[in-house]
Formats: structure tokens, sequence, C-alpha cells
């Protein structure tokens, strides 16, 4: 397995434009989560899913954040509109049903200008 | 509700010298505890993990950690460090088992001098 994907690695965009980061789980494991790293605030959850369905979203900052796991292959973070604020790297995480380790994406460093 | 303190944002150590990065916890009920590494500009990577077995825990690279629970502790050690070992470590605590609800520490930066 090719672990944990995301893409893109690094987007750069204006504010007031949308974005959208997207996660492929590795296969087989019913948990998804999305973090946000800041040097500021450190990591932190901002949702998490089991089996395709949101089950806490407490850690969204506002409704300018929105996630969809449309199937169990696949998961997308956006911002609409975004602010110089969410500047930060974007984490996708998965784990299976079974208690297990959370495996880390490599990331998408975002930046907002 | 659980929280980890990790004790120094930024450690230094010579080659060689023993790794020591602090963790302290407090949870409600018996936690699962467990030490990541951030290399730049990478993901989290698990170094090992506390999961009710044997208190003292061995991870990749020469790691270990130990469970104590009268000092609500989780600290990581290395007898002899390595170059390599420089990166970010994150402590985190999860309660009962629960996916959801893995906290992490702020992190500590270990610095290795040749």
């Amino acid at each position: 397995d090719a672990g944990v994907i995301q893409s893109p690695r690094h987007e750069v965009t204006e504010m007031g434009q949308e974005v959208t980061l997207r996660c492929k789980p590795i296969s087989g494991h019913d948990y998804l989560f999305w973090y946000r790293q800041t040097m500021m605030r450190g990591l932190e959850l901002l949702i998490y899913f089991n089996n395709n369905v949101p089950i806490d979203d407490s850690g969204m900052p506002e409704d300018r954040f929105s996630a969809k796991m449309p199937n169990a292959s696949f998961s997308t973070l956006k911002i609409q509109p975004s602010e110089p604020r969410d500047s930060a790297v974007y984490f996708c995480a998965t784990a299976g049903q079974r208690f297990n380790e959370q495996f880390f994406g490599p990331g998408t460093r975002l930046t907002v200008l | 509700a659980q929280s980890v303190t990790q004790l120094g944002s930024h450690v230094s150590v010579s080659e060689g010298a023993l790794v020591l990065l602090r963790c302290n916890y407090s949870s409600s009920v018996p936690p699962y505890l467990f030490w990541y590494v951030q290399y730049p500009n990478q993901g989290l990577q698990l170094l090992l993990k506390y999961t009710s077995a044997a208190t003292l825990v061995k991870g990749i690279n020469g790691f270990e950690a130990e469970f104590k629970k009268s000092e609500t502790s989780f600290h990581l050690t290395k007898p002899s460090a390595h170059m390599s070992d420089a990166a970010e470590y994150f402590c985190a605590v999860m309660e009962g088992g629960s996916q959801g609800n893995l906290i992490f520490g702020k992190g500590t930066k270990l610095s290795v001098k040749p």
C-alpha cells in the first residue's frame, strides 16, 4: 500500500479563493482524520469520520471549513473563502477499526496570501 | 478530559549522548499513550505506543518509553543519540482506545550536535 496520499502537497492561493484539499486513505481503514498544524497552536484535530460518516466536527474552526467523505477511498477538506490565518499544514490520517495507530499522510502546506 | 504536557520545546544533545524527552499526561481513565516523530516536511510517524500491556515499551530506531502511572509520565529515551534522530517528537494520549480522542502535546524539537 502506498500509505495515505494527500494532494496537493503545496497550495498557494489568494485570500477569498476556494481551496480544496484531498486525501486517499489506506485501503481497509475505517477512520479518517483531518488535522491542522501551526506553530502557534500545534496539531489540532479538525474533524474525523468513521465508515464515511462524520463523527466529530467540533474542531472545525468556522463555517468556512467543510469536509466530506463520499466513499471509503476519498475525502476532501474545503475552505471557502480562504483567509491568511488559514495558512498551515493540513494532515490527513487514517486508522483501522480495531484499535491501531493513526497513519499520517505527508501533509498539504497551504499559504493564503 | 485528557491532556498532555511535554516539558521543553527544544532539547539539544551531543551525538552519542542520552536522549530524554519528557511527557506527562492527565486522563480520567486508563490511557493509551503514543510517541510520534516528525521529520522536516513530512507527516508524523509512530515511534511506539503503550496500550496497557508491558509498561516498558520499545519502539523503532532504538527508542523506548516507560509508562509510570504513579508519576503520570511516559518519557521517551534513547541511550545514544544519532544525527539522524534530529526531528520533532510528539507525545499523545488517547482515552480508552477511542480513536477520535487522540490529544497531542505541543512537541519537542530535538537537535543533535556532532
